[in-house]
C-alpha cells in the first residue's frame, strides 16, 4: 500500500513565479491536510480538504495561496507570485475519516 | 502564538540511555496528543499517540506520560539506539485534525 506521495520533491522558483505542489493521498483516504515547515521550526497547519471541499483553511495566508482537492486527481497547493519568505518544506498528510494523519515526504520549495 | 511548547531543543544521550522530551499545551480543549519522528529529508512519521483519558501509554521502547491537570505530556525513549537519532515533534489537536506542533527536539544517540 503506497504511502502519501508528493511531487515534486524539490522545487526552485524565482520571485514572482507560481509554485504548484501536488499530493496524492494514501489509497482509501479522502481527507488531505497541508502543513508548512520553516527551518528549525515545527509544522504549521495550513488547510484541510475533503474531496472537492475546503473544510478548514484557517492557516492559509489570505493572499497568493490556494488549495484544491478535485474529485479526480491529486490535491494541489498553489502559491502565486512567490516571495523569498515562501521558501519552506510543504508537507501533505492524509487520513481516513479524521483518524491518524500520515505524512508524505514533503516538497522543499526554494525561492530565489 | 505557539499552542504547544516543547523542550529541550536538542539532547544528546548515550546508547542504552533514556531520552526524555517534554511538551506543555495551553488549550484545554485538546484531546489528541501524538508524537512524530522525522529523519532529515523525510516527512514526519507517527510514533505513538495518547488521549487524555489515560495517563500513560507504552509501545515498545517508547512511552508517553500525560498529566492533564498540569497540561503537560512527555515522551520517554528507553534503551536509546543510534537509529533513534532524529527530530521528534509533539503535537496536539481538538479532534484529530489541525494538529498544533511543538518546535521539535533533535535527539542524538552516541554509540
Amino acid at each position: 500500500n503506497a504511502g502519501v506521495m508528493q511531487n515534486p520533491r524539490h522545487l526552485v522558483r524565482r520571485r514572482g513565479q507560481e509554485a504548484r505542489l501536488r499530493c496524492s493521498p494514501m489509497k482509501g483516504h479522502s481527507h488531505v491536510y497541508w502543513y508548512r515547515q520553516l527551518p528549525e521550526e515545527g509544522l504549521k497547519f495550513m488547510v484541510y480538504l475533503q474531496k472537492e471541499n475546503i473544510i478548514d483553511e484557517s492557516g492559509m495566508p489570505k493572499e497568493r495561496f490556494s488549495a484544491e482537492f478535485p474529485k479526480e486527481g491529486p490535491s494541489i497547493l498553489r502559491i502565486q507570485q512567490v516571495v523569498r519568505g515562501d521558501s519552506a518544506a510543504y508537507f501533505c498528510a492524509s487520513s481516513r475519516d479524521q483518524e491518524t494523519q500520515y505524512f508524505g515526504p514533503g516538497t522543499r520549495l526554494l525561492v530565489l | 502564538q505557539q499552542q504547544v511548547k516543547q523542550s529541550p531543543q536538542s539532547l544528546i544521550v548515550q546508547k542504552g540511555g533514556i531520552s526524555i522530551i517534554n511538551c506543555a499545551y495551553e488549550n484545554t480543549a485538546f484531546d489528541y496528543f501524538p508524537w512524530y519522528q522525522q529523519f532529515p529529508g523525510k516527512g514526519p512519521a507517527l510514533l505513538i499517540a495518547i488521549r487524555p483519558d489515560v495517563s500513560e501509554k507504552k509501545e515498545g521502547r517508547f512511552t508517553i506520560s500525560f498529566n492533564k491537570s498540569a497540561k503537560q505530556f512527555s515522551l520517554h525513549i528507553m534503551d536509546s539506539q543510534p537509529g533513534d537519532s532524529a527530530t521528534y515533534f509533539c503535537a496536539a489537536s481538538k479532534g484529530d485534525y489541525k494538529l498544533s506542533f511543538g518546535a521539535g527536539t533533535t535527539v542524538t544517540v552516541r554509540a
